[in-house]
């Protein structure tokens, strides 16, 4: 069955420090993956999205995300985190026409001074 | 544009009430979805439209009806709330299913 997996419930990092957020998927084809961040009380935002091509990919925010097939990975990053960086965020992932997509349970990020 | 607007932002309903909740997008996209959203569960799809004139079921559709009333509206109805509906609900659009999906702000219900 498909599935995405967030094994991370809850981190906390200190301002200024390097993130990364795992995302593992289970697919049958090559899926679109996508990352999005939930601020409190807010809907879902769009970070970045992987269809094809450079496996590295840019966001929004100062974000990024690495697609690894052979790790069946989507690991979202970035160099230094900024107390506003503090929200939810889920992974999902997708197939052209394919239905809806799958999202992660999601990972809370906490940031402290 | 406004993207995907929702409305009511908050309601209170006791059980056994009725009440609908509205989306609307401006994006010209074909699919959309209503999600319900509580605390460590994820979002969990209720029912989806992939192009006007479809609805499916998603994960969790017992209890509530859908309408996709033309391409940009997509209505989400509760015939007789019950208090395990209590809950945030997120509309959301895509150009297609599988795309990129864009999120309302949601509607925190909560049921008595």
């Amino acid at each position: 069955a498909q599935s995405v997996t967030q094994p991370d419930i809850h981190i906390t990092v200190s301002e200024g420090a390097s993130l990364e957020l795992r995302c593992n998927y289970s697919y049958g084809a090559t899926p679109y993956l996508f990352w999005y961040v939930q601020s409190p009380g807010q809907g879902l935002q769009l970070l970045l999205k992987y269809f094809s091509g450079d496996t590295l990919v840019q966001g929004i925010k100062g974000f990024e995300a690495e697609f690894k097939r052979s790790q069946s990975s989507f690991n979202l990053r970035k160099p230094s985190v900024h107390w506003s960086d503090a929200a939810e965020y889920f992974c999902a992932v997708g197939e052209r026409s394919q239905g809806n997509l799958i999202f992660g349970k999601g990972t809370k990020l906490s940031v402290k001074p | 544009n406004a993207g995907v607007t929702q409305t009511p932002k908050f309601q209170v309903l006791k059980t056994g009430q009725s009440m609908t909740l509205q989306c609307a997008q401006d994006m010209n996209h074909n699919s959309m979805y209503w999600y319900r959203q509580d605390p460590g569960m994820g979002l969990r799809l209720i029912y989806y439209s992939a192009s006007e004139g479809t609805t499916d079921k998603g994960e969790v559709p017992n209890g509530y009806n859908v309408s996709r009333l033309n391409k940009r509206e997509f209505s989400l109805r509760l015939e007789s709330a019950a208090p395990s509906q209590t809950s945030v609900y997120f509309c959301a659009s895509s150009s297609q299913t599988g795309y990129e999906q864009y999120f309302g702000p949601g509607t925190r219900l909560t049921v008595t």
